[in-house]
């Protein structure tokens, strides 16, 4: 069975600080994962993804995550909060034509 | 170009009642997937459409039916509805339903069941 795990359902930064969202899969075989942002009453918007090749893989709005499969983590990172981040991140990965979503992470950014 | 398109963006219904929700998918996509968001989760899935048939199916009961039409366009129809419905329902298209090539959501029809 797929699963995704987000560790922290709340996670708050200060404006410019780092911003560190953390997800862990579970998987037989290395999938494809996808980090998605969702803004209040909005649909989800693909950040980034990665299937094959370069295990650091960047995102827009400067965000990245890097795949790890060591430790079957896939976490998202933003060197620098902005306000306009403030969202609901979710973690997901991609078998067999759906995706399996993890139950997500609300970032707050303090001004 | 125009990405996903659902409707209507909200509705109530009353349970017990019957429900559609519709959606356009991308230019250049024919295949669309739906998914079920309840409040402060993540998003499940229901099923996916393909060359206007049913080609994989979440844990949903089969209350939960959908259709594709020959313009790629998609249906979902719930019956009976129960409380426990509400949610926001998530159409997201694709090309032959591969991941890599890039799925696209739309921004979902919330629907609210008193």
């Amino acid at each position: 069975a797929q699963s995704v795990t987000q560790l922290g359902s709340h996670v708050s930064v200060s404006e410019g600080a780092l911003v560190l969202l953390r997800c862990n899969y579970s998987s037989s075989v290395p999938p494809y994962l996808f980090w998605y942002v969702q803004y209040p009453n909005q649909g989800l918007q693909l950040l980034l993804k990665y299937t094959t090749g370069a295990t650091l893989v960047k995102g827009i709005n400067g965000f990245e995550a890097e795949f790890k499969k060591s430790e079957t983590s896939f976490h998202l990172t933003k060197p620098s909060a902005h306000m306009s981040d403030a969202a609901e991140y979710f973690c997901a990965v991609n078998r067999g034509n759906q995706f399996y979503f993890g139950t997500g992470t609300s970032l707050t950014v303090i001004p | 170009d125009a990405g996903v398109t659902q409707s209507p963006t909200h509705l109530i219904k009353t349970r017990g009642q019957q429900v559609t929700l519709r959606c356009s998918p991308k230019s250049g996509h024919d295949t669309v997937s739906w998914y079920q968001q309840a409040l402060g989760q993540g998003p499940q899935f229901i099923f996916q459409y393909y060359e206007e048939e049913e080609r994989q199916r979440g844990n949903f009961p089969d209350r939960f039916s959908g259709h594709q039409f020959p313009n790629y366009s998609s249906e979902l129809n719930v019956n009976a509805l129960l409380l426990g419905d509400s949610a926001l329902y998530l159409c997201a298209s694709s090309y032959q339903g591969v991941a890599n090539y890039g799925y696209t959501f739309g921004s979902g029809t919330r629907l609210t069941v008193v």
